[in-house]
């Protein structure tokens, strides 16, 4: 069982909006600031999206978005293109430790 | 441009150990707290160590603790994990990650490719 709760899979069409929602605890994602979110393709490594809740690294489309709110995360994809199509994961920071959760598939219809 | 290279995997039996290795080029090693993140086949990802850029703060998933040995050599530019008493549920494609500060933070930009390590007999 993944530490964060994610949904399994998510989905929609082009030029819509979707919202992924990362669940934790008082003692991870509800503790710290410290929630990213990564994108990956199958046989790649994972892509940073967001880091420390909000924040886009540089060269990451700002039609990807994070927020919080108490112990759950969420991640936003508006504008949704085929490109997005991919699994994605949230982590948080926890004592040391990092956390991920268990991948939610989005599929772009 | 960072580049984190590793290597070092393989197919290796129950009980066995084995010795994990990251190359890192492309910034200041010793700036920065280095991880060990790995993903089973056809799962998802899972946070497997963390070491801080003075080897003064370790930690371990607690799913390989007493098992697995995270170390790093500054002068080398290297990360490592020995892993021994290696189990099939330790089959997975290893990535070493560079955290963005010298003590863990807990996100990743820079990512390696990845090494398999399959336990069968």
């Amino acid at each position: 069982q993944s530490a964060l709760t994610q949904p399994a899979s998510v989905s929609g069409s082009p030029g819509q909006s979707i919202t992924i929602s990362c669940t934790g605890t008082s003692s991870d994602v509800g503790d710290y600031d410290y929630v990213s979110w990564y994108q990956q393709y199958p046989g790649k490594a994972p892509k940073l999206m967001i880091y420390e809740v909000s924040n886009r690294p540089s060269g990451v489309s700002d039609r990807f978005s994070g927020s919080k709110s108490g112990d759950t995360a969420s991640l936003t994809i508006s504008g949704l293109q085929a490109e997005d199509e991919a699994d994605y994961y949230c982590s948080s920071y926890r004592s040391r430790r990092v956390m991920f959760g268990g991948g939610t598939k989005l599929t772009v219809l | 441009e960072v580049q984190l290279v590793e290597s070092g995997g393989g197919l290796v039996q129950p009980g066995r150990s084995l010795r994990l290795s990251c190359a890192a080029s492309g910034f200041t090693f010793d700036d920065y707290a280095m991880h060990w993140v790995r993903q089973a086949p056809g799962k998802g990802l899972e946070w497997v160590s963390g070491i801080s850029w003075n080897s003064g703060s370790i930690d371990y998933a607690d799913s390989v603790k007493g098992r697995f040995t995270i170390s790093r050599d500054n002068v080398k530019n290297s990360l490592y994990l020995q892993m021994n008493s290696l189990r099939v549920e330790d089959t997975a494609l290893y990535f070493c990650a560079k955290d963005p500060r010298g003590y863990t933070s807990g996100w990743y930009v820079d990512w390696g490719q990845g090494t398999l390590v399959i336990v069968s007999s």
